[in-house]
């Protein structure tokens, strides 16, 4: 049972460059969610889907984009990748409803570094 | 709006002795609360959740929390401390219960030594 699985786990961008970030979960969950995590910050949520098809945005969501065209992918694109938006970022999915509500499955992480 | 306090950003203690990783939150409902836990290199696991039941919740590795709401706290302890129980801690605080509106502390670094 893979769970949330992120590709790629390490990815090095120059300033300017474009790549997108894989999740895919086998769990049927409906809703899944990215966030980054910094030092001293915790996590926070940069966009999220409620379903295949919505998506919506999160605390910060400037500089991402965002798709979910099948309900167990989630891809969050940088067009433009800035220094800024060396991270880590987290994929989560979660059941919404019933005694499992608010519960989130984390994938591995994927640590990106832009120069 | 609420938010979420995770008073000391480091917390070290002794194998054996008991663990109290602080937190304080900020609803202007009743809250759900959680503690995640994240190992070195990986994804952050569910250790424990509130939900407006019994005030006291057990969760994972002997881990529990209770909920004070004249002190707005949830503070996770663990009587005794394992080498294995070294992690980042994070609390959590969704004032609709979902996900989609869960807002995490900055997170504290447990030590464990011998």
């Amino acid at each position: 049972n893979a769970g949330v699985t992120q590709t790629p786990k390490f990815r090095v961008l120059k300033t300017g460059q474009s790549m997108t970030l894989l999740c895919a979960q086998d769990m049927n969950h409906e809703y899944m969610y990215w966030y980054r995590q910094d030092p001293g910050m915790g996590l926070r949520l940069i966009h999220y889907s409620v379903g295949e098809g919505t998506t919506a945005k999160g605390e910060v969501p400037d500089g991402y984009n965002v798709s979910r065209l099948k309900k167990q992918n989630f891809l969050l694109g940088l067009e433009s990748a800035a220094p800024s938006q060396t991270s880590v970022y987290f994929c989560a999915s979660s059941y919404e409803g019933g005694l499992r509500t608010g519960e989130l499955f984390f994938g591995e992480g994927s640590r990106l570094t832009v120069l | 709006a609420q938010s979420v306090t995770q008073l000391g950003s480091h917390v070290s203690v002794s194998e054996g002795a008991l663990v109290l990783l602080r937190c304080n939150y900020s609803s202007s409902v009743p809250p759900y609360l959680f503690w995640y836990v994240q190992y070195p290199n990986q994804g952050l696991q569910l250790l424990l959740k509130y939900t407006s039941a019994a005030t006291l919740v057990k969760g994972i590795n002997g881990f529990e929390a209770e909920f004070k709401k004249s002190e707005t706290s949830f503070h996770l302890t663990k009587p005794s401390a394992h080498m294995s129980d070294a992690a980042e801690y994070f609390c959590a605080v969704s004032e609709g219960g979902t996900a989609s509106k869960l807002t995490f502390g900055t997170g504290t670094r447990l030590q464990v030594t011998l």
